[in-house]
């Protein structure tokens, strides 16, 4: 059965520093998801990562993915405080068509 | 354009009474999904469309049944359900089914109360 592991679950960062999100998996996927999630609201596509060594960039946001370890990192840089929200990882279980999402990382950034 | 719509935004309903969730693509996807998320959770999976045929469903009771009248439309009927059915439950659209792994974009959700 496929598992899904983020570390940290919850994040208190200060403006301005950096951090990383760590998501873990287990079982072999060319592809990872990451998505965030604000209060009360629905969940927003941030990066799909298609290929071993696929790095992407959105702004403070940048994700990368290690598909021979099975890890992707969400890193954010210089934080600021709209970045508040849950991310979650997501990869693509045996079969096809089931997304399976990992516990989320609560991130609150303070002023 | 990138929108699933889902109506209603927020429902309170009894244990005895019947509604329905409704969910609408116009993107031309033709897998859509139900899940159900709660509180500080991730989304679970409840039903996978395909190509207009339920190709998935992740053991949800009975009291939950799933529509797909066409391809850019799909419910979700709720009869008899229990206060622990309350959740937000999100539809999402992907433009396959059968098989490739693909971008989900997810509706706004339906914030479900159960008294």
């Amino acid at each position: 059965e496929l598992k899904v592991e983020q570390n940290p679950l919850f994040l208190s960062m200060q403006e301005g520093k950096n951090y990383t999100i760590y998501c873990n998996y287990s079982t072999t996927s060319d592809r990872l998801y990451w998505y965030r999630q604000d209060p009360g609201k629905s969940l927003e596509s941030l990066f799909v990562l298609l290929s071993n060594g696929a790095v992407k960039q959105e702004g403070r946001l940048m994700a990368s993915l290690d598909t021979k370890a099975r890890l992707s990192t969400l890193h954010i840089t210089a934080a600021v405080h709209d970045l508040s929200a849950t991310y979650f990882c997501a990869v693509y279980g045996e079969y096809g068509n089931k997304l399976v999402f990992g516990a989320g990382t609560i991130l609150r950034v303070k002023s | 354009d990138t929108e699933v719509t889902q109506t209603p935004k927020h429902l309170v309903m009894g244990m005895t009474n019947k509604k329905s969730l409704k969910c609408e693509q116009h993107m031309g996807h033709r897998a859509m999904y139900w899940y159900k998320q709660k509180a500080k959770k991730p989304p679970e999976l409840m039903f996978v469309y395909s190509y207009e045929k339920l190709s998935i469903n992740e053991s949800v009771p009975s009291r939950f049944s799933p529509e797909c009248p066409n391809s850019s439309l799909l419910n979700l009927h709720l009869h008899a359900l229990q206060p622990e059915d309350s959740a937000l439950y999100l539809c999402a659209s992907s433009q396959g089914g059968r098989g490739p792994q693909e971008t989900q974009y997810f509706g706004p959700g339906t914030r479900l109360l159960v008294l």
